[in-house]
């Protein structure tokens, strides 16, 4: 069974472009979530898409913004790029809504000059 | 709110040594927990999980946990560890914050000495 996959592997922009990541989620599952790994500032949740709908979002600015598709893959835009934003980003794929283990994709690593 | 704290930032251990690292989390309910390991420029690889029954979890890679409710602990154990084991660990919480999202501790480094 293939598991959760990204692309892409790593991407270089500059500060002010816009970016979008994705994410095809292990078959079955219909939870995405959405983290960032910044240095030094740990693993943040940003986003949670469930059955196609924003179900919660974490502490970001609405630049961060996304959406799942009727296959569950999921899409992640940032706007306006910051050079803050450079960082990892980890999706996460879940088989049901509740009560159920997230595994994670090997990762988006975004580098804003 | 809910936390986890993993005190050890940096531990080396020798090959062949035993290994505990540390988590304790600050939780309303009887939390669901979670250790996932990254290798480095790598995803996030789940080693175990608690959600209730036994409080002594096994894992992959002959890792172990035990879930202490009254210490507040889920500690990740290893009785011999091996070179590959060098990474970074992570405990989490969940779910939390009014949706079904992990909180994570900051991460212990694990440095293993041939």
């Amino acid at each position: 069974e293939a598991g959760v996959t990204q692309s892409p592997t790593h991407l270089i922009k500059t500060r002010g472009q816009q970016v979008t990541l994705r994410c095809s989620p292990i078959s079955g599952h219909t939870s995405v979530y959405w983290y960032q790994q910044a240095l030094g500032l740990g693993l943040q949740f940003l986003l949670w898409y469930d059955e196609g709908e924003e179900r919660n979002r974490g502490n970001f600015p609405p630049r961060f913004s996304g959406r799942q598709f009727p296959n569950y893959s999921s899409e992640l835009n940032v706007n306006a790029l910051e050079l803050e934003d450079s960082a990892l980003y980890l999706c996460a794929s879940q088989r049901q809504r509740y009560q159920e283990t997230q595994y994670f994709g090997p990762g988006t690593r975004l580098l804003v000059l | 709110a809910q936390s986890v704290t993993q005190p050890d930032i940096h531990i080396t251990v020798s090959e062949g040594a035993s290994l505990e690292l540390r988590c304790n989390y600050s939780y309303g309910a009887t939390p669901y927990l979670f250790w996932y390991v990254q290798s480095p420029g790598q995803g996030l690889q789940l080693l175990l999980k608690y959600f209730s029954g036994d409080t002594l979890v096994q894992g992959i890679k002959g890792f172990e946990a035990e879930f202490k409710r009254s210490q507040s602990s889920f500690n990740l154990r290893k009785p011999s560890v091996h070179w590959s084991d060098a990474a970074e660990y992570f405990c989490a919480v969940g779910p939390t914050g009014g949706g079904n999202k992990l909180t994570f501790g900051t991460g212990t480094q694990l440095k293993v000495e041939l």
